[in-house]
C-alpha cells in the first residue's frame, strides 16, 4: 500500500507570493491533517479535513487555507507569505480521523515539503 | 484542555545501553497517547499507541511505554539502543478532535 505523498517536496518562494501544497493520502483514508514544524515552534496543527470539510482548526491565521477533495487528496495554501513562514509541512492522513472522545486516531505522515521564503 | 511535556530536550546515551524518554500529560478526558520518531528530513513514524487497553504498550524497533494514568505520565524505554535509533521524538495526546505534540526530544546514541 503506498503511504501519504506530498508535492512538492522542495519549495522557495519570496515574502508576498502565495503558495500550494499537496498531499494525497493513503488509499481509504479520509481524514488529512496539517502540520507546521519549525524549530523555534516544533510542531503546530494547522486544520484537519474529513470527507471535504475542515473538521478542527489550529490557531493559524486566514493566509493560511487549505481543502480537500472527493478523492480524499488535500491542498494547503498559504497567502501573503512571509519570512516565518518558512518551515517544514508535514501531511498525515487518517482513516477517521481526530475523532471523539476517547477516540485513537493513528496518523500516517508523509514526508513533508521543505517551504524556504526569501 | 490538554498539554504534552516531554521532560527532556536532548537525550545521550552509548549504544547498547537503556534507553528512557519522557513524557507527562494532561487531558480532560481519557486520551489516546502515541509516539512518534522522526528520523533527520522524514516525516514522522509511529512507534506505539496507547488507546484504554493494556498499560503496557510494545511498539516497533524494541521500544515500549507504560500508561501510568496516577502520574499522567507516558515514558518511552528500550532495553538497548542502537545507533540507528538516533532521531527525534515526540510524545502526542490526542482527544477531543485535536493532536497535541510535545516539543520533542532528541536522541543521540554514541558508538
Amino acid at each position: 500500500k503506498a503511504g501519504v505523498t506530498q508535492t512538492p517536496r522542495y519549495l522557495i518562494k519570496t515574502r508576498g507570493q502565495q503558495v500550494t501544497l499537496s498531499c494525497s493520502p493513503i488509499s481509504g483514508h479520509r481524514s488529512v491533517s496539517w502540520y507546521q514544524q519549525t524549530p523555534g515552534q516544533g510542531l503546530q496543527f494547522l486544520f484537519e479535513y474529513f470527507s471535504e470539510t475542515q473538521r478542527n482548526k489550529g490557531n493559524f491565521p486566514g493566509r493560511f487555507s487549505g481543502r480537500q477533495f472527493s478523492n480524499s487528496r488535500s491542498e494547503m495554501n498559504v497567502s501573503t507569505l512571509e519570512l516565518g513562514d518558512s518551515a517544514l509541512y508535514l501531511c498525515a492522513s487518517s482513516l477517521s480521523g481526530q475523532g471523539g472522545y476517547g477516540a485513537y486516531n493513528e496518523q500516517f505522515f508523509g514526508p513533508g515539503t521543505r517551504l524556504t521564503v526569501l | 484542555a490538554q498539554s504534552v511535556t516531554q521532560l527532556d530536550s536532548h537525550v545521550s546515551v552509548s549504544e547498547g545501553t537503556p534507553v528512557l524518554l519522557r513524557c507527562n500529560y494532561s487531558s480532560s478526558y481519557s486520551p489516546s497517547l502515541f509516539w512518534y520518531v522522526q528520523h533527520p528530513n522524514k516525516g514522522l513514524q509511529l512507534l506505539l499507541k496507547y488507546t484504554s487497553a493494556a498499560t503496557l504498550v510494545k511498539g516497533i524497533n524494541g521500544f515500549e511505554a507504560e500508561f501510568k494514568k496516577s502520574e499522567t505520565s507516558f515514558h518511552l524505554t528500550k532495553p538497548s539502543a542502537h545507533m540507528s535509533d538516533a532521531a527525534e521524538y515526540f510524545c502526542v495526546v490526542s482527544n477531543a478532535g485535536k493532536s497535541t505534540f510535545g516539543d520533542g526530544t532528541t536522541l543521540t546514541v554514541k558508538p
